[in-house]
């Protein structure tokens, strides 16, 4: 049972333009969420996160939106560069330590 | 401060061989954690630790035993090593004490079963 789903396994985008990663979650206990974006060959690194009390969360060229009412989150890129390129994981926290990963999304920025 | 590291980086094992892989943190943190990484999955949580001393079975902890002797270390066992084994293994650290804390993750180790 995956709670935490990423269903887009891959996103192509022209530099310059806007990125939107999305990810859904079927556990409403769940309070808090991140983002963490992973190169190849190189464990993921945190990227940014949002607390179920907020519905929206800037930080420079990345924005976190929540919609708790449809259990959906998503990752705004803008504008997107080629360094952007990566594996994109959404996770979800519950009051515990321990988080749900989503499968990750590969993002590709073509130049 | 050299974060979190694994070691090794990459291993290939037989069938019923066993190893250790290693994780250290030099950032004074007290939770630890042990992911897999396969294609299609995300990340599945193996076990934990919310201390020196302590572990906690995570998602997926069936033929893995871990030990956290030392608050920096925690280390990953695979006592019969099987091909459903082979994957990516991710250490994190976090400060803990605190909820909602980033995770931090190390390079990963590459581990292949023939």
């Amino acid at each position: 049972d995956q709670q935490v789903k990423q269903n887009s396994p891959s996103l192509s985008v022209q530099e310059g333009r806007i990125s939107i990663l999305n990810c859904d979650y079927t556990n409403s206990m769940f309070d808090y969420f991140l983002w963490y974006k992973k190169y190849p060959a190189e464990g993921p690194t945190f990227l940014i996160s949002i607390s179920s009390i907020k519905d929206k969360n800037e930080d420079g060229r990345f924005t976190v939106f929540l919609n708790k009412s449809a259990k959906h989150l998503s990752l705004h890129i803008v504008p997107s560069q080629p360094g952007d390129s990566a594996v994109y994981f959404c996770a979800a926290i519950s009051g515990t330590y321990k988080y749900i990963f989503g499968t990750g999304t590969r993002l590709k920025v073509l130049a | 401060n050299a974060g979190v590291t694994q070691t090794p980086k990459f291993r290939v094992l037989k069938t019923g061989q066993s190893m250790t892989l290693l994780c250290a943190q030099d950032m004074n943190h007290e939770y630890m954690y042990w992911y897999r990484q396969d294609p299609g999955m995300g990340l599945r949580l193996i076990h934990y630790s919310v201390g020196e001393g302590t572990t906690a079975k995570g998602e997926v902890p069936d033929g893995y035993n871990v030990s956290r002797l030392k608050k920096q270390n925690f280390l990953l066992g695979l006592e019969s090593a099987a091909p459903s084994q082979t994957s990516v293994y991710f250490c994190a650290s976090s400060p803990g004490l605190v909820a909602y804390n980033e995770q931090f993750f190390g390079p990963g180790t590459r581990l292949t079963v023939l």
